[in-house]
């Protein structure tokens, strides 16, 4: 089992829909949880950034982490046909902060 | 520049070939990562540096697999004797932070494919 899973999709929505990704994980240690996006033939962009549980919002996206149930979201609103990418999240523990652990990715597909 | 920049994009490697990697990390930027990226998967570390050091190798597969950074700047990443296995798509990361996870800039990535 991978410390990381993350539902491969794809996940085809339309345009103006909201989008809700998830990761669960198995490390109780983690305490730095991001959200890249990756564009296909690119390298991954950070989106959100957080540590430890709670919400953050940063324009049309809001990640959430409940460490209790070991489970973290990213919700997409008023997504648009550019945000069709492939969605990463990604955590590290404490003392190997710099050592990023990844969930295998979620494709989105936004219609217009 | 305005980003990490890797070269070659693309590179064909006959199996037993030595290749080497390219990465040119933001100017000032003193920490630097190197991922490898399976087909369908997320990215895996391999190896991290702070300035020319190489404070952590332990995601590195094998003894084939070398990395360096002797001026604190410009990175690679060498892998003798190339194997099928080994092709994915390399990327290199770099952030002003020393240390503290996450907020890397990653570069597009180097995609070796071994034939």
């Amino acid at each position: 089992q991978k410390e990381v899973e993350q539902d491969p999709g794809p996940l085809s929505v339309p345009e103006g829909a909201i989008v809700s990704l998830n990761c669960t994980y198995s490390n109780s240690a983690f305490q730095y949880f991001m959200w890249y996006r990756q564009y296909s033939r690119k390298g991954p962009e950070l989106l959100m950034y957080t540590y430890s549980s709670g919400n953050k919002e940063d324009g049309r996206f809001t990640a959430q982490v409940d460490k209790s149930s070991k489970y973290i979201s990213l919700f997409i609103r008023d997504s648009q046909p550019s945000d069709s990418a492939t969605y990463l999240c990604a955590m590290s523990v404490g003392d190997s902060s710099y050592k990023l652990i990844f969930g295998s990715g979620t494709r989105l597909l936004v219609r217009p | 520049g305005a980003g990490v920049s890797q070269s070659p994009r693309y590179k064909v490697a006959k199996r037993g070939q030595d290749v080497a990697l390219r990465c040119d990390p933001i100017s000032g930027h003193v920490s630097l990562f190197w991922y490898q990226q399976a087909l369908g998967q997320g990215p895996e570390f391999l190896t991290y540096f702070q300035n020319e050091a190489q404070l952590d190798k332990s995601g590195l597969p094998s003894d084939r697999f070398f990395a360096e950074r002797p001026e604190g700047s410009v990175s690679t990443l060498k892998i003798q004797r190339t194997q099928q296995e080994d092709s994915a798509v390399y990327l290199c990361a770099s952030s002003f932070k020393t240390g503290r996870g996450g907020g890397y800039t990653f570069g597009s990535g180097t995609r070796l494919t071994v034939v």
